[in-house]
């Protein structure tokens, strides 16, 4: 089973401040890594898929990278409607799993 | 507009079984390959299983954890997709997530969620 780490595990961000969160899979799965947002007591949107392509309707400010093991997704000019948890998820090979979570909060 | 809309969680006890229904509508059901993802009450997100469409063999991959206890299962005549969960555990309380990847993932992500069904493990 392919293992997803992120970091950090909580970041408290000033609005349009850039926000960084990286997510390393214990083994590559080249660009099959995917980013999901909730909000508290919300389903989960998908952000990003295979790395960097933007999902339909998602700001532009949301934008990932990596390949490989390593994988970064950055919120440029965070808004305080971006306050939430983020997910990544790898799809390279069953069983699919997710990452821990990265908790973003406004400060 | 996809619409996925779960049913059928409720409080159930160790050894139980739950049936959960995920009722579709706003794309074609049986073209799409479905998903079930759950989240325990302040966890993350964790992968439940998957079902393939007819056309792509309508097979089903399940994760560790439920495999032998959960079984997926869809009837494309009632864009319905289920769960069937026996044996039930208390680490199986969580909300069930239904989800698929209609909007352009090729079954790899999930475009479209539920909102999801909570159950509780419980004696």
């Amino acid at each position: 089973e392919i293992v997803l780490t992120q970091s950090p595990d909580f970041q408290s961000v000033t609005p349009k401040e850039k926000v960084t969160i990286t997510c390393r899979a214990s083994q590559s799965i080249g660009s099959s890594l995917h980013w999901y947002q909730q909000k508290p007591d919300q389903s989960p949107k998908l952000l990003i898929k295979y790395a960097s392509q933007s999902f339909s309707g998602v700001p532009s400010r949301f934008s990932g990278s990596g390949s490989g093991t390593d994988f970064t997704l950055t919120i440029n000019s965070l808004e305080a409607e971006d306050a939430a948890t983020y997910y990544c998820h790898q799809s390279s090979s069953l069983p699919f799993t997710f990452g821990p979570g990265t908790k973003v909060d406004i400060k | 507009e996809v619409q996925l809309v779960e049913s059928g969680g409720g409080l159930v006890k160790p050894g139980g079984s739950l049936r959960l229904s995920c009722a579709a509508s706003g794309f074609t059901f049986s073209n799409a390959w479905m998903s079930w993802v759950r989240q325990a009450p302040g966890k993350g997100l964790e992968w439940v299983g998957r079902i393939k469409s007819k056309t792509d063999g309508g097979t089903t991959d399940y994760a560790a954890p439920v495999k032998g206890r959960f079984t997926i299962s869809r009837d494309d005549s009632k864009n319905t997709l289920y769960l069937q969960m026996n044996s039930l555990k208390t680490e199986d309380t969580a909300v069930y997530y239904c989800t698929t990847d209609i909007r352009g993932c090729g079954g790899d992500c999930y475009s479209d969620w539920g909102q999801g069904t909570l159950v509780t493990v419980s004696s």
